[in-house]
Formats: C-alpha cells, sequence, structure tokens
C-alpha cells in the first residue's frame, strides 16, 4: 500500500528563516510526486510534480528535490505571504494513472 | 487557467437529509475525483470518475454516491447525511491522469 508522512506537522520560523519540509514516501512504483500548498478554507492549489530521483524543481522561495525515498521542500528566506499547509501526494503505477495518496500535511507559519 | 467550480461554499443539513455537492470544470479534462478532509486525517479520496457515466471507487465509498452525466459536471451524492459526514470536501480534475487541479471547498455540516 502506497503511503507518506509529511514531517513536521507544524512549524514557525521567523521572517527571512530558511528551513525544509521532509515529505518520506513507500509506493509500488513512482510515477509522480506532487507538492500543493493550502491556504485556510481553501482547495490546495498546485507547486510542482517531479517524476525521478535527482529531480529538481523552483518557483520563487520555494524548491522542491526528489530522492528514491523522499522528497523536500526548501524554502529560502521566507516571507509571511508563504505561510499555508503544505500538502505532498504520491501518484504510484499499480494504483492507477489517476490516484493520489496525501501525506497530512505541514502547516507553515512565518512571523514577520 | 484551469477553473473547478463547487457549487457551494457553505452547506448546513439536516441527519437523514438528501445533499447533492456539484462540481464543474472548464478544461474538458476527462478525470475529476471527490475527496473529503478532515483534520488529522488528510485528504480522503471517496469516488473518481475516468469519462462520463464512468465512475470507480476511492478509499471512502461508504454512504456516498456519484453522478457523471456531462464531461464537464460530477456530483456527489449523500442519499441519508449522517453526522459523521460533516466535513470539508473537495473536488478536483485531471487531465490524463497527470497534475490535478482543485476547487475551493465545500464545507459540510450535518447537524
Amino acid at each position: 500500500e502506497d503511503q507518506v508522512t509529511q514531517s513536521p506537522e507544524a512549524l514557525r520560523l521567523q521572517e527571512g528563516e530558511s528551513s525544509s519540509l521532509n515529505c518520506s514516501y513507500t509506493v509500488s512504483g513512482l510515477r509522480g510526486l506532487f507538492w500543493y500548498r493550502q491556504d485556510p478554507g481553501k482547495g490546495p492549489e498546485f507547486l510542482f510534480t517531479l517524476y525521478s530521483a535527482g529531480e529538481e524543481k523552483e518557483k520563487e522561495r520555494l524548491k522542491a528535490t526528489l530522492t528514491k525515498k523522499e522528497s523536500f521542500l526548501h524554502i529560502t528566506a521566507p516571507k509571511p505571504e508563504d505561510s499555508a499547509t503544505y500538502l505532498c501526494a504520491v501518484q504510484g503505477i499499480i494504483q492507477g494513472a489517476q490516484k493520489l495518496v496525501f501525506g497530512q500535511g505541514t502547516r507553515l507559519t512565518i512571523n514577520p | 487557467d484551469v477553473k473547478v467550480t463547487q457549487s457551494s461554499r457553505y452547506l448546513v443539513k439536516r441527519t437523514g437529509e438528501k445533499v447533492f455537492l456539484e462540481c464543474v470544470q472548464d478544461m474538458d479534462h476527462e478525470n475529476m475525483f471527490w475527496y473529503r478532509q478532515d483534520p488529522g486525517l488528510g485528504l480522503r479520496l471517496i469516488y473518481f470518475s475516468y469519462d462520463v457515466k464512468m465512475k470507480e471507487k476511492g478509499d471512502i465509498p461508504e454512504g456516498y454516491s456519484v453522478s457523471r452525466e456531462k464531461k464537464e459536471r460530477f456530483s456527489l451524492i449523500l442519499e441519508s447525511a449522517s453526522t459523521n459526514q460533516t466535513s470539508m470536501y473537495l473536488c478536483a480534475s485531471s487531465f490524463r491522469g497527470n497534475i490535478q487541479y482543485f476547487g475551493a471547498g465545500t464545507r459540510l455540516s450535518v447537524l
């Protein structure tokens, strides 16, 4: 069974203090790993897809990396507007092309 | 931009009522999904559909049914609402199993 574990559950940083969020996964065959951002009371917003170990993607202050067992979302010099819950999900080959398995998310708070 | 629209942001229903949650996407996506999101449990897949009139059960289909009569519209039906179905419901769509785009969510309270 595909599984995703995100850590920490919650992270509080000062503005400008860089850090990383972790997503550990077990999957029968990785079709893709997805990162989403979710603001309170809203639906998840797509950030990145990673397909193979060693791949990296960047968007503004965010950088996602992938190994065979985990993915990291690095946040550099964060701002208060980066506060949100960040969700990681995997898409496995055996479970079918469509299905995503989500982690429980990391709630990130950036204090000014 | 992809737009996934859920018909209601907030709903309050009584136990035993039949509840319809509607979702419309404007990108001609073939796949559509219904999730529920609860604190501590994350997003869990209820049902998905890969074509008109086609559906597959997700991880937690009990107590729910779905309907997809047109490609752009996917409905979630609670046949007889119960208090344990109080949750945030999220609809998503994707093209050929790729990136899923989500709606804003419907927060349902069953009293």
